[in-house]
């Protein structure tokens, strides 16, 4: 069982509009979570981090975290054809030191 | 600004030949990390340190050792290539201050291994 879902998408959104990214996972325990976007043939890049159940908001990005029903969510508000990346969600695997990726979902924004 | 650098952006070398991956980071990060992504499987965790000298196997270290010999520089050492190492590799380092573990990536390293 993977430890961090997300769906691969693609998830497809005209410009302008909400997009909205969501990963479930699985131990409880987790405290810190984390969104990366990957462009195509480049490295991921960290996006937002979110520690507090609840909504963290930077510029057009909002991070959702909701540890009773084990989900984090990221949606992007006004997207743009420059938003269209692979969002990796990541966990903070405690006592290991190291964080559990999801495989990414893929956005795409036409517009 | 978090900087990590990776000596090569794209390498190719012939299988059996050792090949070295460096790594550098400038924020004075206590860990460090190596992966490699490839698709359809994501981010594959390799090693990873939290010291220097010290090193722990991540989930898929076989056919790979590392070394870091000083805090800022994490190498990843393929001791004997092979085709299935072809692979988009990287690199991140974190603190365990305030960032709460927050993990910076570096470009990049393409290896195709023939």
């Amino acid at each position: 069982q993977k430890e961090v879902e997300q769906n691969s998408g693609p998830l497809s959104v005209p410009e302008g509009a909400i997009a909205s990214l969501n990963c479930t996972y699985s131990d409880r325990g987790s405290q810190s979570f984390f969104w990366y976007r990957q462009y195509s043939g480049k490295s991921p890049e960290l996006i937002m981090s979110i520690y507090s159940n609840g909504d963290k908001e930077d510029g057009r990005f909002t991070a959702q975290l909701n540890k009773a029903s084990q989900y984090v969510s990221l949606l992007i508000r006004d997207s743009q054809p420059s938003d269209s990346a692979t969002y990796l969600c990541a966990r903070f695997f405690r006592g290991y030191n190291k964080l559990i990726f999801g495989a990414g979902t893929r956005l795409a924004v036409h517009p | 600004d978090v900087k990590v650098t990776q000596s090569s952006r794209y390498l190719v070398k012939r299988t059996g030949e050792k090949v070295f991956l460096e790594c550098v980071q400038d924020m004075d990060h206590e860990n460090m990390f190596w992966y490699r992504q490839d698709p359809g499987l994501g981010l594959r965790l390799i090693y990873f340190s939290y010291d220097v000298k010290m090193k722990e196997k991540g989930d898929i270290p076989e056919g790979y050792s590392v070394s870091r010999e000083k805090k800022e520089r994490f190498s990843l050492i393929l001791e004997s290539a092979s085709t299935n190492q072809t692979s988009m590799y990287l690199c991140a380092s974190s603190t365990t201050g305030t960032s709460l573990n927050e993990q910076y990536f570096g470009p990049g390293t393409r290896l195709t291994v023939t």
